[in-house]
């Protein structure tokens, strides 16, 4: 079966531009969560999506804004690049099931898509 | 805000020798917890995840919870070269909206 897909795998764009990145969850899955990982640190939580619902959101700028499809696929999509942007973009699927009550919350991470920002 | 927080290393240990890493988290209502590998450029891996106190085991992988004390462990028995990578602990905090927080993890390195 296939894991959690993203594309694309490396991106470079300038300061003040838009970018937006792609993510396929395993099939199954209809959470999605994106994080974002700065170089030596751990992820941070961007946007969580269920049946496409917003669920979560992190302590980001309003620059980043997120959807999830009816397919369960899902976009993160920043504008007005900063620098500080620059960082490896993550992907979560999550098999959560509406019922759950205790939130496992079990992610399985794709490959994710290095954004640099000149 | 909550937090988890590890050791950032380095850690080196000898081949077969046992690695300890740990963790602990400020949220004491937090109620599931996960060990994720991450090898140098690539995505975490999930390796293990626990909600009860005591010991897990799989392989040659044990997570020990222990929420009275708000701490998570992961011990590596017969460590591996192969097993060289950072590790992340992660926490699903309480009322979150099933995020992770994650800390920044520790690098290992398991000495031929």
């Amino acid at each position: 079966d296939a894991g959690v897909t993203q594309s694309p795998t490396h991106l470079i764009k300038t300061r003040g531009q838009h970018v937006t990145l792609r993510c396929s969850p395993i099939s199954g899955h209809k959470s999605v969560s994106w994080y974002q990982q700065v170089l030596g640190q751990g992820p941070q939580f961007i946007f969580q999506y269920y049946e496409k619902e917003e669920r979560g959101r992190g302590n980001f700028p309003d620059r980043f804004s997120a959807r999830q499809f009816p397919n369960y696929s899902s976009e993160l999509n920043v504008n007005a690049l900063l620098l500080g942007d620059s960082a490896l973009y993550l992907c979560a699927s999550s098999p959560l099931k509406r019922a759950e009550i205790i939130a496992k919350n079990i992610q399985y991470f794709g490959a994710g898509t290095r954004l640099s920002v000149l | 805000q909550k937090e988890v927080e590890q050791n950032s290393g380095p850690l080196s240990v000898p081949e077969g020798a046992i690695a300890s890493l740990n963790c602990t988290y400020s949220d004491r209502g937090s109620q599931s917890f996960f060990w994720y590998r991450q090898y140098s450029g690539k995505s975490p891996e999930l390796i293990m995840f626990i909600y009860s106190n005591g010991d897990k085991e799989d392989g040659r992988f044990t997570a020990q919870l222990n929420k009275a004390s708000q701490y998570v462990s992961l011990l590596i028995r017969d460590s591996q070269p192969s097993d060289s990578a950072t590790y992340l602990c992660a926490v699903n905090p309480s009322g979150s909206a099933r995020q992770l927080t994650f800390g920044s993890g520790t690098q290992l390195t398991v000495l031929p």
